[in-house]
């Protein structure tokens, strides 16, 4: 069974770091690209970045440009993503999400539970 | 980078209606988008990938087309399961923009 498990999230004061990680099981995490998916409360799906299968090649949404960096541990099919600079903006549920690329059919076909970021004074 | 709209926001539909959501891309995609379906509180599911392929799993009752700048999900006949928000979502490149969502509710 594949699953995803996010943690790190939390309460965060804003220009604070937080650093979040996935673990997965189930499937040949080398294999796959993988992303950050983040909502606001109460709002749409926004896509925040993702990564290669070997790590090499990474991309971002211009928001958290310079900010976050994604990163993973194929060794310990882990996933990580690093956030500095907090704003209030970011708050939101990150989720950790495969994306089905070894098929080369792409989509999000797997998703994690999701880990709250709350950014506050 | 690839904006993505989709029409309407909300659509207020009963069971067994037929619902349609647009989705609009600001360049041609090459088929390369996906549809999710979100209940509240929940991680979003794959419906629907390469424009038009089913996920494996998912009700024959969802359905997706069009090419190119414009794509079309439909619920042939509604059910109770299906009142949610649904995203599109673009592939042609690496940066995986979401569209702003369409709420389904009850009518």
């Amino acid at each position: 069974e594949v699953q995803l498990v996010e943690s790190g999230g939390g309460l965060v004061q804003p220009g604070g770091s937080l650093r979040l990680s996935c673990t997965v099981s189930g499937f040949t995490f080398s294999n796959y690209w993988m992303s950050w998916v983040r909502q606001a409360p109460g709002k749409g799906l926004e896509w925040v970045a993702n990564i290669k299968e070997d790590g090499n090649k990474k991309n971002y949404v211009d928001s958290v440009k310079g900010r976050f960096t994604i990163s993973r541990d194929n060794a310990k099919k882990s996933l990580y993503l690093q956030m500095n600079s907090l704003r209030a903006e970011d708050t939101a549920v990150y989720y950790c999400v495969r994306e089905d690329s070894f098929s080369g059919d792409w989509g999000a076909d797997y998703w994690g539970q999701g880990t709250l970021v709350s950014v506050s004074p | 980078d690839i904006q993505m709209t989709q029409s309407p926001s909300t659509v207020s539909a009963s069971v067994g209606d037929r619902v349609t959501i647009t989705c609009r891309a600001s360049e041609s995609l090459n088929n390369w988008l996906a549809w999710y379906q979100q209940k509240p509180g929940k991680a979003p599911k794959l419906l629907i990938y390469k424009a038009s392929t089913l996920e494996s799993g998912v009700p024959s009752r969802f359905s997706g087309s069009g090419s190119g700048t414009e794509f079309t999900l439909t619920i042939s006949s509604l059910q109770d399961d299906d009142f949610a928000t649904y995203y599109c979502q673009q592939y042609n490149s690496y940066f995986f923009t979401f569209g702003p969502g369409t709420k389904v509710d009850i009518k």
